[in-house]
């Protein structure tokens, strides 16, 4: 299968815990973007990647949340001090980019993150 | 005023009923304009990039009305698998800052 996958797809944590999660996006992909969507709601985005370098962050990725993707391929998202709010899906997808223009994202399973 | 507004629907229709969506947006400054649709508990996957011109595919046809800021997407002939939360998303920018934003998207659920 070479879409994104994303691990792991389930997690559940107590109020408190550090979670990471993983993303690999299509090989050739050098966009990778964070998104997290709760029921009923569109995906928020939350960062976006060209590469290694992390072009844009929301206001809504908190000091508790970082986003890394080290050498241009895999990603992952860290929350430290989970709280019970940041319980939702998290979505990953990638694109290939050029000449600026937006080209298709796919996403990827996601990660379904539940806090106790 | 939200950035993207949809309609969250549901929209109940029977089978062969033609049904459309709008969605608004805020930002003047948006180039370019999305459907995807998302199945319950899948992941989004993109039906069709909305062209200034309109465009269609097969029983779907998406419009772009720049001077009002929506577009809208039209589904004819409904079939039962076009259940599904459809997503409209609008992008600002190009080149290396880009802000992408997803509606809240449109519930359709076609009923026999």
């Amino acid at each position: 299968d070479t879409g994104v996958s994303q691990n792991p797809r389930h997690k559940i944590t107590k109020r408190g815990q550090n979670v990471t999660f993983r993303c690999d996006p299509i090989s050739e992909h050098n966009r990778l973007y964070w998104y997290r969507q709760t029921l009923g709601q569109g995906p928020e985005f939350l960062t976006y990647f060209q590469n290694e370098a992390q072009l844009e962050k929301s206001r809504l990725l908190s000091d508790r949340f970082s986003a890394e993707r080290p050498k241009g391929s895999f990603s992952t998202l860290e929350i430290q001090r989970t709280e019970q709010g940041d319980s939702a899906m998290y979505l990953c997808a990638s694109s290939l980019t050029s000449g600026g223009l937006y080209n298709e994202q796919f996403f990827g399973p996601g990660t379904r993150l539940t806090v106790l | 005023r939200k950035e993207v507004e949809q309609d969250p629907g549901p929209f109940n229709v029977p089978e062969g009923a033609t049904v459309a969506f709008n969605c608004t947006y805020s930002n003047s400054a948006s180039q370019s304009f999305f459907w995807y649709r998302q199945d319950c508990r899948k992941e989004p996957k993109l039906l069709m990039s909305v062209y200034s011109s309109g465009n269609e595919d097969g029983r779907f046809t998406a419009q772009l009305n720049r001077a009002s800021q929506y577009i809208s997407l039209l589904i004819r002939d409904s079939k039962l698998s076009d259940s599904a939360t459809y997503l409209c998303v609008v992008n600002v920018g190009s080149g290396g800052y880009q802000k992408v934003t997803f509606g809240i998207g449109t519930k359709l659920q076609v009923i026999p």
